[in-house]
């Protein structure tokens, strides 16, 4: 199994501030990494696939970069509605697998 | 607009079964893979199972494989889990989610709930 670990648990930042979550898999995945947000009382929702493209309607501040084992989601300035859990999710080879998750908090 | 509507979740003892539906509409069911996905508060996000578009390849976590089956009913736009064998380690948010580019999982349902208990 291909085990995903995200860092940090958590972040407390206030808003218009960088973030940069990071997920690193166990094997290589090549591209096949997604990204996803989860408020509270919400299903997941997509925001990155295959690493670096934005899904439908996702705002241009949510970027994703990197290959292989090594990847990150950045939020380029915190909106007041990006304070919520980031799960990174590899769709390379079964069994899928997500990674613990990132809270991002207000401080 | 893509919706996908779960039901079936409830109340089961362990050992019991249980029969899990999606309802999908605002896309050509037929054409994309479809999964079920978990969720618990202690163990996160755990992928379940994934069916192809036609139903001829199916996938299975390791820990619901010989009791759960997925299946599909492309004229009725549903999708389907049957569990056997129910233990207390499946208690969880069940999501039906349509597969995406690279396997990702693009559009969610919001869940419904499974409990495994005497």
């Amino acid at each position: 199994e291909n085990v995903l670990t995200q860092s940090p648990a958590t972040l407390s930042l206030s808003p218009g501030e960088r973030v940069t979550l990071s997920c690193r898999a166990s094997q290589s995945v090549s591209n096949y990494l997604a990204w996803y947000q989860q408020k509270p009382g919400q299903a997941p929702r997509l925001l990155i696939y295959e690493a670096s493209n934005r899904a439908t309607g996702i705002p241009a501040r949510f970027s994703g970069s990197g290959s292989g084992t090594d990847f990150t989601l950045t939020i380029s300035s915190l909106e007041p509605e990006d304070f919520a859990v980031y799960y990174c999710q590899q769709g390379s080879n079964w069994p899928f697998t997500f990674g613990g998750g990132t809270k991002v908090e207000i401080k | 607009e893509v919706q996908l509507v779960e039901s079936g979740g409830g109340v089961v003892r362990p050992g019991g079964s249980l029969r899990l539906s999606c309802a999908a509409s605002g896309f050509s069911f037929d054409y994309y893979d479809m999964n079920w996905v978990r969720q618990t508060p202690g163990k996160g996000l755990e992928w379940v199972s994934t069916i192809n578009w036609n139903g001829g390849s199916t996938g299975y976590a390791d820990s619901v494989k010989g009791r759960f089956t997925i299946s599909r009913d492309n004229a009725n736009k549903s999708l389907h889990l049957h569990m056997r064998n129910l233990k207390g380690d499946d208690t969880a948010l069940y999501y039906c989610a349509r597969g995406g580019s690279a396997s990702s999982f693009d559009y969610w349902g919001q869940g419904t709930v499974v409990t495994v208990s005497s």
